[in-house]
């Protein structure tokens, strides 16, 4: 296994447009997890997975944003209506979960950029 | 909302100098990691220090963990320019690493 794969690497898309973001988490890990990034900040929480069960979400997740983990392989996020502030770095993250601490994986980021 | 905060927000030194990097934090933790990331590139775990722990070594980097003070400090020795990144921390309450908003290290060769 190669690591955490996100796809695409860059998104440019116009106001309102949907877009959507997939990860391909290392294969035996058991959580996966979505944070945004933007220049000059640390990654901000967004969302994770035990599985297929999405455990939590945070309060930046509006109703535009939506995660699945299917059968808890890979993930997608999809941001409807995209706006201007939706322009960051999107990254996943998977760990393999259990009682232990989270070492977190990362991919290496899909960049969004809203026109 | 970032748990942790890094200080000093930029750090500028000359290659073999030891880079140190603080982060604080507000609430009780698990354990606290610091990640590295080169520009425009995913995160990369360094170490991780567990709560009942004070102090963890690997390689050129020592970690130390205060929990009465909540905070830890990362220390970089013999700094290379390979070592020029963002250095975050991230504190673990409960299954969720929370993160800084990073110490931008520059090493002048």
């Amino acid at each position: 296994d190669t690591g955490v794969s996100q796809d695409p690497r860059h998104k440019i898309t116009k106001r309102g447009q949907n877009v959507t973001f997939r990860c391909d988490p290392i294969s035996e890990h058991n959580r996966l997890y979505w944070y945004r990034q933007t220049l000059g900040q640390g990654p901000e929480f967004l969302t994770y997975f035990q599985n297929e069960a999405q455990l939590e979400k945070s309060r930046l997740l509006s109703d535009r944003f939506s995660a699945e983990r299917p059968k808890g392989s890979f993930s997608t996020l999809e941001i409807q209506r995209t706006e201007q502030g939706d322009s960051a770095m999107y990254l996943c993250a998977s760990s393999p979960g259990g009682l232990g601490a989270n070492v977190l994986t990362f991919g290496a980021g899909s960049r969004l950029t809203v026109l | 909302s970032q748990q942790g905060e890094e200080d000093p927000q930029a750090l500028s030194i000359q290659e073999g100098e030891n880079a140190t990097m603080n982060c604080s934090y507000k609430t009780s933790i698990n354990n606290l990691q610091w990640y590295r990331q080169n520009s425009g590139r995913g995160l990369v775990h360094l170490i991780l220090i567990r709560s009942n722990e004070r102090e963890k070594h690997s390689g050129r980097l020592r970690v130390t963990l205060d929990t009465s003070k909540k905070s830890s400090s990362l220390l970089i020795t013999a700094s290379r320019a390979a070592d020029t990144a963002s250095y975050f921390c991230a504190t673990e309450g409960s299954y969720i690493p929370t993160f800084g908003r990073g110490t931008s290290l520059i090493v002048h060769p």
